[in-house]
C-alpha cells in the first residue's frame, strides 16, 4: 500500500521567514495530495490540495508543488505569522474514494 | 449546519470495557471514516464507509467495529478496550471521495484506557 514520509518533524521559523515541509510517497499511482493544518486541541482542516495533473498551486501565502517523477510534494508558507503555528499533515491517495495515507506530521513554530 | 459532530469529547475506560463513539454529519455526505491520532504517527484510518450499508477496513481495524445504517451516522464500537487503544479519535466525512472532495473532520474524542 501507499506509504507517505514527511520531513521535518519539527520546524522553527522566525516570523516573516518562509517554511517548507516535504513529503515523499511510494505509490506512483497516487493522484491526489491534500495538506491539513491542525491547531493545538483542534480538528485537522484542509488548507490546500493538488492533483497529479498539476505541478504547482498557490493560495495567498501557501503553495504546494508536486514532482511526480521523484514522487514528492512540498508545502511552502511565505511570510510566516504566529497564527501559522500548528501541526501540518500531508496525505496521498490512489483511489476514487480516497483512503488517505497521512504523513506523521510537522510541528511548525513561528517565533516573533 | 453543525457539520461533523462527535460524542463524547472525553472518555476513560477500564481494560475490557466496551463503548461506542458516536459520529454524525448533516451535510448529506456519502463518505465517512474513522481515524485515530497518536503522537508521531499522524492519522491512521480505522474503518470507512462509502454509503449507508457499506463499510470496509482501513489500516488499523483490529479491535473496532462499525456499521452504517443511515447516511448521517457512523458509530465506532470498541469491543473490549485495551490500553493500546488510548488515542484521539476523529470522524470525517466527504461528499465525493478523497480525490475530489475535502474531508471534514469532527472535533475528536480523547479516549484513555486504563
Amino acid at each position: 500500500g501507499e506509504n507517505v514520509e514527511q520531513h521535518p518533524s519539527t520546524l522553527s521559523v522566525q516570523e516573516g521567514d518562509s517554511a517548507v515541509i516535504k513529503c515523499t510517497y511510494s505509490d506512483s499511482a497516487s493522484n491526489y495530495f491534500p495538506w491539513y493544518k491542525q491547531e493545538l486541541g483542534k480538528r485537522p482542516q484542509l488548507i490546500i490540495d493538488i492533483r497529479s495533473n498539476v505541478g504547482e498551486k498557490k493560495d495567498q501565502r501557501i503553495a504546494v508543488t508536486l514532482n511526480k517523477t521523484a514522487k514528492h510534494f512540498s508545502l511552502h508558507i511565505t511570510e510566516t505569522q504566529p497564527e501559522d503555528s500548528a501541526v501540518y499533515f500531508c496525505a496521498a491517495t490512489t483511489d476514487s474514494w480516497g483512503k488517505l495515507q497521512f504523513g506523521a506530521g510537522t510541528q511548525v513554530v513561528v517565533t516573533p | 449546519n453543525a457539520g461533523v459532530t462527535q460524542t463524547p469529547k472525553f472518555q476513560v475506560l477500564k481494560t475490557g470495557q466496551s463503548m461506542t463513539l458516536q459520529c454524525a454529519q448533516d451535510m448529506n455526505h456519502e463518505y465517512m471514516s474513522w481515524y485515530r491520532q497518536d503522537p508521531g504517527m499522524g492519522l491512521r484510518l480505522i474503518h470507512y464507509s462509502v454509503g449507508a450499508g457499506i463499510t470496509d477496513q482501513g489500516e488499523v481495524p483490529n479491535g473496532y467495529n462499525v456499521s452504517r445504517s443511515t447516511t448521517e451516522d457512523f458509530p465506532l464500537r470498541l469491543l473490549s478496550a485495551a490500553p493500546s487503544q488510548t488515542s484521539v479519535y476523529f470522524c470525517a466525512s466527504s461528499a465525493t471521495g478523497g480525490t475530489g472532495g475535502e474531508q471534514f473532520f469532527g472535533p475528536g474524542t480523547r479516549l484513555t484506557v486504563l
